[in-house]
């Protein structure tokens, strides 16, 4: 059964700093692995998805990467801004007829002015 | 586009009274998701719509939630009778054939 961890559960930094943010996954069968952004009183919005054959994707200035063999993944925000404030997500998805997305609890992230 | 339409936002009831939630998904979209998610927690899989059909119902509590998609479109899930555990938010999302899930804005629910 999968299970996926982040850590750390919430995080303050101040504005412009490069920060990090982890997911760690049980069952590394996966077929992809996702990064979803939460804001209060809002759904997700898909950040970036990383396929299993692929060690890293970009969008601005945010980089995923993917390490399947140690069943992990880090979120990096680099130049962080307060409207970077949310939830972050991260969910494993496996093949077959479901294409099941699990979910981690997500990390609270707080840019301070 | 329009993006994924839920309604009620939000929704108070008492324990043992039913509710139902409403989802129009992304015009086009095959696939249709219902996720429960519980305060400090990620969201939970409920159920899994392949245009009406079901693909997926194992983790949806079959003893007093119920859902339909009719036409393969708009979706209604139904919670009766409503326990308090059953307060969270739920989150109705699509997907077509790409592997992004578009998600709704949800439905709150509190159960007193």
């Amino acid at each position: 059964k999968q299970e996926v961890t982040q850590i750390p559960a919430a995080l303050s930094v101040p504005e412009g700093e490069n920060l990090v943010l982890n997911c760690s996954f049980t069952d590394s069968a996966i077929y992809n692995l996702q990064w979803f952004r939460q804001d209060p009183g809002k759904g997700l919005t898909s950040l970036l998805l990383i396929q299993s054959s692929q060690r890293e994707q970009t969008s601005g200035r945010l980089n995923a990467s993917l390490d399947k063999s140690s069943g992990r993944s880090t979120l990096y925000i680099a130049a962080s801004q307060p409207g970077d404030s949310a939830t972050y997500l991260c969910a494993a998805q496996h093949g077959g007829a479901t294409n099941k997305l699990i979910f981690g609890t997500g990390t609270l992230l707080a840019v301070q002015p | 586009e329009a993006g994924v339409a839920q309604s009620p936002r939000y929704k108070i009831i008492e324990k043992r009274q039913s509710v139902a939630f409403w989802c129009n998904p992304i015009s086009g979209h095959a696939t249709l998701y219902w996720y429960q998610q519980i305060l400090g927690q990620g969201p939970k899989l409920l159920i899994q719509f392949q245009n009406n059909g079901v693909v997926d119902d194992s983790q949806l509590p079959k003893d007093r939630f119920s859902a339909e998609r009719l036409k393969g479109v708009d979706s209604t899930l139904k919670i009766q009778p409503a326990k308090l555990e059953d307060s969270a938010v739920y989150l109705c999302a699509s997907r077509d054939f790409q592997e992004t899930q578009y998600f709704g804005p949800g439905t709150r629910l509190l159960v007193l």
